[in-house]
């Protein structure tokens, strides 16, 4: 069974850049959700897709926005990048639907923007 | 909204002493609970886990009750290792209507140092 699986691992970029985050879920998982966790932070949730619909979102900005696949990978796009939005972003799967409440987390993506 | 409170750190402890780090949560309804950890440089691992009122979650030495009357959830260790040394994370979620859950919701973390 393969796990959830984020790339880049590391990434810097410019302000006002876009950047893509990319996540492959765990196997058997059709949800995907996405969270942002800065430095000494506990993370705070951007969005979920179940299933490729949006199934919520936190309180993120519209330049912060996501897709999913039909193979259920996931990513996240952010426009307009400003320097507070330097932090390590995790992507968690999930199997979906009522029993499914344990989220499994990748590895994550640190980005840092200059 | 949905919140978690975690005891302030960090936590530095002895090898083989006995770990508390205190959980209490504000959630209508009835939200499953978590503790996640977190190693340097690595994402969020799901330690244990407990899902309606007096259940105990366990997992490696490390357990935690689901108490609603007092909306807490502190997790506990007996004896604790070096290689505990690590961020912990306490969480919610609860089911969001239609066919899904929705977000976890976590704290703030807590630093737990093991020195030999």
């Amino acid at each position: 069974e393969t796990g959830v699986t984020q790339s880049p691992t590391h990434l810097i970029k410019t302000r006002g850049q876009q950047v893509t985050l990319r996540c492959s879920s765990q196997s058997g998982h059709n949800t995907v959700s996405w969270y942002q966790q800065a430095l000494g932070q506990g993370p705070q949730f951007i969005f979920q897709y179940y299933r490729e619909e949006e199934n919520g979102r936190g309180n993120f900005p519209p330049r912060f926005s996501g897709l999913q696949f039909p193979n259920y990978s996931s990513e996240l796009n952010v426009n307009a990048l400003e320097l507070d939005d330097s932090a390590l972003y995790l992507c968690a799967s999930s199997l979906g639907g009522r029993g499914s409440y344990e989220q499994y987390f990748g590895p994550g993506t640190r980005l840092t923007v200059t | 909204g949905d919140s978690v409170t975690q005891m302030e750190g960090p936590v530095t402890l002895s090898e083989e002493a006995f770990l508390t780090i205190n959980c209490t949560y504000t959630a209508t309804g009835y939200p499953s609970l978590f503790w996640y950890v977190q190693y340097p440089g690595e994402g969020l691992q799901l330690l244990l886990k407990a899902t309606k009122a007096d259940d105990k979650g366990s997992n490696k030495g490390f357990e935690a009750t689901y108490r609603k009357e007092t909306t807490s959830f502190h997790l506990e260790k007996g004896s604790v290792q070096v290689s505990d040394s690590a961020v912990y994370f306490c969480a919610l979620t609860r089911f969001a209507g239609g066919t899904s859950y929705g977000k976890l919701t976590f704290g703030q973390g807590t630093i737990l140092t093991v020195h030999p």
